[in-house]
């Protein structure tokens, strides 16, 4: 099926390091989503984002809705073990409701 | 609240045989959707269910599969008869009226 290019595709980063990834897409979107998946469990919702520019937190979490409506971008601060996971982007165009998902980026944080 | 809630959480059968899975959305969530997630393809949507109405089941690999959302608690997915690449994660997702879904843990199946 259809995928956001996602990128990095993997990260392996030291702790206490900041971490970034982005999803770009060829189609607009109306809603970005970022979700965090641990080994064995299921995506968890992190942020969403439902306006260009858009500009959300959750702790150390940061993500933006890029202006273009084709791109977003999750940004970790201070990252920490418990970081370590697959990160995932959804997006959706408006009127529809189907959710493209990103390829992931797999962050390995090293104590 | 309880989120999505996926049974078997991990399966394991032989080729041939029928596989059920089975999701209980989240309370007052309007819309349910079945996921495969694999190393190769990612997730993808197999199924859409708004109002307890299958809209999209184009995402279907082969009349292997089917779904069924017979009240606006419980849906299943059933694989008959299974084989060994359909081995993957199943995760069921609910939303609301909003834009945000909720996954399940997910069902972990192989067939041998």
């Amino acid at each position: 099926g259809q995928q956001l290019n996602q990128s990095p595709q993997s990260m392996f980063i030291q702790e206490g390091e900041d971490v970034s990834m982005n999803c770009t897409s060829s189609s607009i979107f109306n809603t970005w989503l970022w979700y965090k998946q641990d080994p064995g469990e299921g995506p968890v919702l992190l942020i969403a984002l439902y306006k260009a520019g858009e500009l959300t937190s959750n702790g150390r979490l940061t993500a933006q809705f890029g202006i273009t409506r084709k791109d977003s971008f999750l940004n970790i601060s201070a990252s920490i073990p418990s970081d370590v996971g697959i990160y995932f982007c959804a997006g959706q165009a408006s009127g529809t409701y189907k959710y493209i998902f990103g390829t992931g980026t797999r962050l390995k944080v090293l104590a | 609240d309880a989120g999505v809630i996926q049974s078997p959480r991990h399966e394991v059968t032989e080729m041939g045989q029928e596989v059920t899975l089975r999701c209980k959305p989240i309370s007052g969530h309007n819309s349910l959707f079945w996921y495969r997630q694999t190393m190769m393809r990612g997730l993808e949507l197999l199924i859409y269910f708004n109002n307890n109405v299958p809209i999209d089941d184009s995402g279907m690999p082969e009349d292997r599969f089917s779904a069924k959302m017979p009240n606006a608690s419980f849906s299943t997915l059933k694989i008959q008869p299974s084989e060994p690449r359909d081995s993957a994660v199943y995760f069921c997702a609910s939303r609301h009226s909003g834009n945000t879904i909720y996954f399940g843990e997910g069902s972990w199946l192989t067939v041998v």
